[in-house]
């Protein structure tokens, strides 16, 4: 099935380093979102994104939905231990619509 | 409130045998979607209701993949004769879906069931 392109695939950072992971499709969707998800657990929703050239931020992490809406990215600033994770990006048409997902970036911090 | 529940959290099925996964969406929450999960992998679709009714179920693999949602609340997914290629994580979303503003059409996840076909 569709997947999205996310980048990188891994990272391994040092604890308070700022971190930046994108992701790109072919084609357009309507909303981006940006999930977390911890071994052995669901997806957690971290950010949503409705509008081009949206900029949402949660915390320490912000998210922009890309004007061409066939990008975003996340950003998470002075990453700590608990960050450590999969992050997977996801795409939606319109409404109530299946997600297509990327194949997540690994974060590793490293104290 | 409570979020969203799956059971059995794993299962281990000899190949050909039949299995029944079980999601209890978010109390309220009119849609309900499937997820299968690879090891390494993003969730992919394979089929979603609004309430009772199957909208979509184009990303169940084969016909040995069967979806219900009989009263618009608790789903299960049947997977029958498993195959090797069927071991995976299968993930439940459930949204509250009910009105044009986006914030009730956001998915949360359950803790999803690991299926290990031997």
């Amino acid at each position: 099935g569709q997947q999205l392109n996310q980048s990188p695939q891994s990272m391994f950072i040092q604890e308070g380093e700022d971190v930046s992971m994108n992701c790109t499709s072919s084609s357009i969707f309507n909303t981006w979102l940006w999930y977390k998800q911890d071994p052995g657990e669901g997806p957690v929703l971290l950010i949503a994104l409705y509008k081009a050239g949206e900029l949402t931020s949660n915390g320490r992490l912000t998210a922009q939905f890309g004007i061409t809406r066939k990008d975003s990215f996340l950003n998470i600033s002075a990453s700590i231990p608990s960050d450590v994770g999969i992050y997977f990006c996801a795409g939606q048409d319109s409404g109530n619509t299946p997600l297509v997902f990327g194949k997540g970036t690994r974060l590793s911090v490293i104290a | 409130g409570a979020g969203v529940s799956q059971s059995p959290r794993y299962k281990v099925a000899k190949r050909g045998q039949d299995v029944a996964l079980r999601c209890d969406p978010i109390s309220g929450h009119v849609s309900l979607f499937w997820y299968q999960q690879a090891l390494g992998q993003g969730p992919e679709f394979l089929t979603y209701f609004q309430n009772e009714a199957q909208l979509d179920k184009s990303g169940l693999p084969s016909d040995r993949f069967f979806a219900e949602r009989p009263e618009g609340s608790v789903s299960t997914l049947k997977i029958q004769r498993t195959q090797q290629e069927d071991s995976a994580v299968y993930l439940c979303a459930s949204s509250l879906g009910m009105t044009s503003a986006p914030l009730i059409y956001e998915q949360y996840f359950g803790p999803g069931t690991r299926l290990t076909v031997t």
